[in-house]
């Protein structure tokens, strides 16, 4: 079976500081990664995808196979940051089916 | 394009009831997937419908059912409601001409039971 856990609920940083939002994943397959965001009274929607290796409002994510672990990074945290943040995983191309984590709240202290 | 719409926005029902729950997908999407997302948790998939088929089913009962019309818009029902069936059910449409199939919300409708 497949499970994504992200072990931090809350997550606190100062703005300009770097940040780092923690998933990791287990699929005995080859997993689709990807990380969405829900901005305050917004929709959850997509910010990466592993798959396609790139940048997104300065986000980036590694997927790391052997630590099965794919962490959200961004060097310089900025407020309009502050959002909570899913990791998500589809066990088939195309992402027709996704595995959420329970979720982050990331907060950028001015 | 309004995206992805979804009615009701509230809805309170009492248990035993029954509940159906309506999705619009995007503009140009044919694809419509059903998530439930209780409090402090994140999204969980309950099933996906193509071409007016449940094509892919999650791990839920089958007091939850669905239905896709041909104009793509699609319907949640369920039945004999409990109270942990309170939760807010997202609807996400996808079309073959996205990127890798992204997946786009709608903004959901909070059930409530009582």
């Amino acid at each position: 079976a497949q499970r994504v856990t992200q072990p931090e609920k809350l997550l606190s940083v100062f703005k300009g500081a770097p940040v780092e939002l923690k998933c990791n994943y287990s699929y005995s397959g080859s997993p689709e990664l990807f990380w969405y965001v829900q901005y305050s009274r917004q929709r959850l929607q997509l910010l990466l995808r592993h798959i396609s290796r790139e940048s997104i409002k300065g986000f980036t994510a590694d997927l790391n196979k052997g630590e099965t672990s794919f962490h959200l990074k961004k060097p310089f945290a900025q407020e309009e940051d502050s959002a909570m943040y899913y990791c998500a995983l589809s066990t088939q191309t195309g992402a027709n089916n996704l595995f959420f984590g329970t979720g982050t709240r990331l907060t950028v202290i001015p | 394009d309004a995206g992805v719409t979804q009615s009701p926005t509230h809805l309170i029902k009492t248990r035993g009831q029954q509940v159906t729950l309506r999705c619009s997908p995007k503009s140009g999407h044919d694809t419509v997937s059903w998530y439930q997302q209780a409090l402090g948790q994140g999204p969980q998939f309950i099933f996906q419908y193509y071409e007016e088929e449940e094509r892919q089913r999650g791990n839920f009962p089958d007091r939850f059912s669905g239905h896709q019309f041909p104009n793509y818009s699609s319907e949640l029902n369920v039945n004999a409601l409990l109270l942990g069936d309170s939760a807010l059910y997202l609807c996400a449409s996808k079309g073959l001409a996205e990127s890798y199939n992204e997946q786009f919300f709608g903004p959901g409708t909070r059930l409530t039971v009582l």
